[in-house]
């Protein structure tokens, strides 16, 4: 069963650092690697998207990679804002349906 | 573009009591739709999926039902809430993108 692990369950950092989330999986025949937002008491915002194909995806201030053969994928934020402040989660799908969670990063970006 | 409606927003039951959450999809047609519950300390679990009407597969063996009348329409069930119910369900559509709906807050009391 895929397991998914993110590091570290909560970060606080002063507004304009960047900053890494981890995410690793402990299969590595995924077919695609997704990061999520969610804000206290929201849903899911899709923010990446990989396929098992492809080595990073960016949209702006944004950045994530995948490197399936060690099971790892981090996303980066550059220039972190106040508005930044959510759970970030990663998710892999092995089959092209159901994703696996992780349990999330909470992130606060203190002004 | 796809839109994903759940009702009620929030919940409040008592042990022992039905339940019923609705989930409707807009702007696919025959989606991939799928049941997640997030309680607290938890990550999310896969609860039920559906790929078309009257198509349903449980992940998780528990007193929770799901069903589809209709192809843009999800709903989970129970007949009697136990106080581990409690949570955060949220209806999902999973294909090339992902796209969740905002989420019901369900409390058992």
């Amino acid at each position: 069963k895929q397991e998914v692990t993110q590091i570290p369950a909560a970060l606080s950092v002063p507004e304009g650092e960047n900053l890494v989330l981890n995410c690793s999986f402990t299969d590595s025949a995924i077919y695609n690697l997704q990061w999520f937002r969610q804000d206290p008491g929201k849903g899911l915002t899709s923010l990446l998207l990989i396929q098992s194909s492809q080595r990073e995806q960016t949209s702006g201030r944004l950045n994530a990679s995948l490197d399936k053969s060690s099971g790892r994928s981090t996303l980066y934020i550059a220039a972190s804002q106040p508005g930044d402040s959510a759970t970030y989660l990663c998710a892999v799908s092995n089959s092209g349906y159901a994703l696996n969670f992780g349990k999330g990063t909470s992130l606060l970006v203190t002004p | 573009s796809q839109t994903i409606h759940q009702w009620p927003a929030t919940l409040v039951q008592p042990v022992g009591s039905p339940l019923s959450l609705e989930c409707t999809v807009e702007g696919t047609s025959n989606p991939n739709l799928y049941w997640y519950r997030q309680a607290a300390g938890r990550g999310l679990q896969l609860l039920f999926y559906s790929v078309g009407i009257g198509q349903i597969s449980s992940e998780v063996p528990q007193n929770l039902s799901a069903s589809r009348p209709q192809d843009r329409q999800f709903i989970l069930s129970s007949k009697k809430l136990l106080l581990s119910d409690s949570g955060f369900y949220l209806c999902a559509w999973i294909g090339t993108s992902s796209f969740f709906g905002p989420g019901t807050r369900l409390t058992v009391l």
